[in-house]
């Protein structure tokens, strides 16, 4: 069953706008990545955020993560249209040694228009 | 270094028949994984692989079966194909416990008619 789901389904922006997507989750948990899917491709990973963290940079990403409200949201500073693709919060529940599965939830698609 | 390679990228199959999902790395990760992404959906465990010798069931394992005798590659196949398994698969690595990207390989995008 899917953990995290992502808000909203879809986002469409202009080039040089800020994107928000949201992710919340259900169980306790490690950490929280997100990921992002060029269209007929692989996932990519991005960024990855601890359960003791509160907030992560990297380049334009930034993600926050309140782990008592059980949600992380992914900001993408001045987007490119590069940057559109499907984007997914993938969870590491906790399970314990040796179980290490990663909870992905149905992604946002991000468009860019240029 | 070509990190997770995939094989084959397409393929379409009859009800009935069975095939082999094929992925290697080459970067000694200790886990590996299978996927299946649908429409609208996320990503969804299918079995996993803790080392060479070692494997478990995921989220959604019916109709599939793994083997993992090598680190190198770990195998997906389907016994009897039905159209509930139209999808396209992804083969993930890890490095071991302690650490926490994944990396996913290209994707076979099947057909079952």
């Amino acid at each position: 069953s899917q953990q995290g789901e992502e808000d909203p389904q879809a986002l469409s922006i202009q080039e040089g706008e800020n994107a928000t997507m949201n992710c919340s989750y259900k169980t306790s948990i490690n950490n929280l990545q997100w990921y992002r899917q060029n269209s007929g491709r692989g996932l990519v990973h991005l960024i990855l955020i601890r359960s003791n963290e509160r907030e992560k940079h990297s380049g334009r990403l930034r993600v926050t993560l309140d782990t008592s409200k059980k949600s992380s949201s992914l900001l993408i500073t001045a987007s490119r249209a590069a940057d559109t693709a499907s984007y997914f919060c993938a969870t590491d529940d906790n399970s314990g040694a040796g179980s290490y599965q990663l909870t992905f939830g149905k992604g946002t698609k991000l468009s860019v228009i240029p | 270094n070509a990190g997770v390679t995939q094989t084959p990228k397409f393929q379409v199959l009859k009800t009935g028949q069975s095939m082999t999902l094929q992925c290697a790395q080459d970067m000694n990760h200790e886990y590996m994984s299978w996927y299946r992404q649908d429409p609208g959906m996320g990503l969804r465990l299918i079995h996993y692989s803790v080392g060479a010798g070692i494997t478990d069931q995921g989220e959604v394992p019916n109709g599939y079966n793994v083997s993992r005798s090598t680190t190198e590659d770990f195998p997906l196949r389907l016994l009897s194909a039905a159209p509930s398994q139209t999808s396209v698969y992804f083969c993930a690595t890890r490095a071991g416990l302690g650490t926490d990207t994944q990396y996913f390989g290209p994707g076979t995008r099947l057909t079952v008619l």
